[in-house]
């Protein structure tokens, strides 16, 4: 059973980085692509970004410059990598994996990110 | 950039009621769409891609059609545990969310 757990959720400063973790299980994270989806509180989804199986990524403009996202391979765990973090930065990050199509098909549980002096 | 457009962002329906939810894209995707349900406190769970293909395990009474830039998804007899916000996305050029339509109980 395809499984995604994400861990790194935190309170943190303005300014200061975090990284997340989606650790993948039943599928290896290099054969699909890998996205960040977030969700700030009582708003709607919004993609933050993506990683292809050929190492291209992709990330939306709010987070671009700041965010990187990366996967390891030997751990079967892709990463977000959040530096310079704002306060609109506040957010359920949810691990997302390609399904039948460019659609996501499965989804983690989420972890929350709160971004507060 | 692609936006997409949900209506109405609520609706309220009876149980064993049909809902139909709406999704309209800025320009045309083709019919690379798809729909996702949330409920409160939970991660949100593929229902329909390619604008009308049935995820695994989704029951029959979800329904998606249209192609290009109007969509709709269909609920044909709500049951208590369809209640729940349901978002439209497009993944034809990259990808985007619509803003939500929330299904409450009348």
């Amino acid at each position: 059973e395809v499984r995604l757990v994400e861990t790194g959720g935190d309170l943190i400063q303005p300014g200061r980085p975090l990284r997340l973790s989606c650790a993948a299980s039943d599928f290896t994270v290099s054969s699909k692509f890998m996205s960040w989806v977030r969700q700030a509180p009582g708003k709607g989804l919004e993609l933050v970004s993506v990683i292809y199986s050929d190492l291209n990524t992709y990330y939306a403009d709010s987070v671009k410059g700041r965010f990187t996202i990366s996967r390891d391979n030997s751990k079967n765990t892709v990463y977000l990598q959040m530096n310079s973090l704002r306060v609109e930065d506040t957010a359920v990050y949810y691990c997302a994996r390609e399904g039948n199509d460019y659609s996501m098909g499965y989804w983690g549980q989420g972890t929350l990110v709160t971004v507060s002096s | 950039e692609i936006v997409m457009t949900q209506s109405p962002a609520t609706l309220s329906v009876s149980p064993g009621e049909r809902a139909t939810l709406s999704c309209r894209a800025s320009q045309s995707v083709s019919s690379n769409l798809a729909w996702y349900q949330q409920k409160p406190g939970q991660a949100p769970r593929l229902l329909i891609y390619g604008a009308s293909t049935r995820a695994t395990g989704i029951p029959a009474r979800f329904s998606g059609s249209g192609s290009g830039t109007e969509f709709t998804l269909t609920i044909s007899s709500l049951q208590s545990e369809d209640f729940a916000v349901y978002y439209c996305q497009q993944y034809n050029y990259y990808w985007a969310f619509g803003q939500g339509t929330k299904v409450e109980i009348k």
